[in-house]
């Protein structure tokens, strides 16, 4: 049972390249959400999906886009990378019979230098 | 919007005590879901306790329990006979039952359990 899985679980970029975080859950979840968790300030929510084709902003959404484009699948885009954006970042996703309940993948940790 | 505090940024205690770690949040919602979450050194987000705000018993799962207070909107939680395998940081996460139910975070408290 995977659950949600993240790649890659680390990742060094330099500033201004591209890439793109990985998320993926097998549990047949309406919603799934992106968080990056900086040093004493708790998970910030970037960006979320209530289902496939629907995506909304979080809290920090800038310099980052999602797409959704089947239930399973939830990839988040740095478009051009700055050092501000290091940081640990979480895929999570909730539906089923306990829909008020987040599951997280292990997270990826994102330098950039 | 909805915020959510947590105070201890560090809480230290011997195996087998009591420990209390304390959250404080601010809304407008009368309902709404209030979770703690533990995250190991392994940074593996785990649920360990979660409550409804329109249930006035408070949760309990084995070792953990919490203390909800909706009117001075407090929700502490309590680990009992604390073990080594607890060390861990703690966060309280705040979800409304309404609208997009996106999850706000405390700012965590690191729990160590020393041997």
């Amino acid at each position: 049972n995977a659950g949600v899985t993240q790649t890659p679980k680390f990742q060094v970029l330099k500033t201004g390249q591209s890439m793109t975080l990985q998320c993926a859950q097998d549990m047949n979840h309406e919603y799934m959400s992106w968080y990056r968790q900086d040093p004493g300030m708790g998970l910030r929510l970037i960006h979320y999906s209530v289902g496939a084709g629907i995506t909304d902003q979080g809290e920090v959404p800038n310099g980052y886009n999602v797409s959704r484009s089947t239930t399973e699948d939830f990839p988040l885009r740095l478009l051009s990378a700055a050092p501000s954006q290091t940081s640990v970042y979480f895929c999570a996703s909730r539906g089923g019979v306990a829909k008020n309940i987040q599951y997280f993948g292990a997270g990826t940790r994102l330098s950039v230098l | 919007a909805q915020t959510v505090t947590q105070s201890q940024p560090e809480m230290s205690v011997q195996e087998a005590e009591t420990v209390t770690l304390s959250c404080t949040y601010d809304t407008s919602e009368n309902n709404y879901y209030l979770f703690w979450y533990k995250q190991p050194p392994s940074r593996q987000m785990i649920l360990v306790i979660r409550q409804e705000a329109y249930k006035q018993q408070n949760a309990t799962e084995n070792r953990f329990s919490v203390n909800f207070q909706k009117a001075a909107k407090s929700f502490s939680l309590k680990i009992s006979d604390s073990q080594l395998g607890d060390t861990a940081m703690y966060f309280c996460a705040f979800m409304k039952i309404q609208g997009a139910q996106k999850l706000v975070f405390g700012q965590g408290t690191r729990l160590t359990i020393n041997p």
